[in-house]
């Protein structure tokens, strides 16, 4: 079955260091979404792309990096890890109308 | 810009019914999206309304009214495992294509009673 895998699920690390969260999919999807989810928000969209070689910001970008080299995989890289960074990441993907999407189990990050 | 206000929390009994509201302002529209989230779970697509009216999948419904900026999703004989977090959702009016760049509410927390 499709589906789509996050790593790490959790992890702990310090101020400033550069943090990498993986997502893969095998739905074969092009639009590949990433969120934070923070109590009191919701989710926010950080970055999304709409195939290989593209990249675009959402709405809360800053500090976030992603590249698309592949249709499978939209790794989120945190340039230098802020504790206002702390949440929960979750990767999502989506190529059928009517604006369902498929959402990975999620990432706890924590920076300490 | 977007925003969405919905219920922080609902809190009902087995075999009731509830409804949860959501409200939007938008500078444009394209459909209301419902998810699910059980705690420390990932979120499920539940249901999308582009068309005023209601959308019923077995005991979930979702209403639409685009002249009001409101809609609500219905659980009827509530259980249990209806105990979760729900998010409406509406696409970003610039996103195009097949993509749909989602902005979320807040959440309502619902809490179903023995």
């Amino acid at each position: 079955d499709a589906e789509i895998t996050q790593s790490p699920r959790h992890k702990i690390t310090e101020t400033g260091r550069q943090v990498t969260l993986a997502c893969h999919q095998t739905w074969n999807h092009n639009n590949m979404f990433w969120y934070r989810q923070d109590l009191g928000h919701g989710l926010r969209l950080i970055h999304y792309s709409y195939g290989v070689q593209d990249t675009n910001k959402g709405e809360v970008s800053d500090g976030y990096s992603v590249s698309r080299s592949n249709t499978e995989d939209l790794p989120l890289t945190l340039e230098s890890a802020a504790s206002s960074q702390t949440s929960v990441y979750f990767c999502a993907t989506s190529d059928k109308p009517g604006d369902e999407q498929y959402f990975g189990p999620g990432t706890r990050l924590t920076v300490t | 810009g977007q925003s969405l206000e919905q219920p922080s929390e609902v809190t009902a009994v087995e075999g009731a019914i509830v409804q949860i509201n959501c409200t939007y302002q938008t500078s444009g529209f394209y459909g209301l999206s419902w998810y699910q989230q059980h705690d420390g779970g990932a979120p499920t697509f539940l249901s999308y309304n582009a068309l005023d009216g209601l959308e019923e999948t077995g005991r979930f419904s979702s209403f639409l009214s685009r002249s009001d900026s409101y809609g609500y999703l219905l659980l009827q004989e509530l259980q249990m495992k209806d105990s979760a977090s729900y998010f409406c959702a509406v696409r970003d009016p610039l996103s195009s294509g097949s993509a749909r760049q989602l902005t979320f509410g807040s959440g309502t927390q619902l809490t179903v009673l023995p």
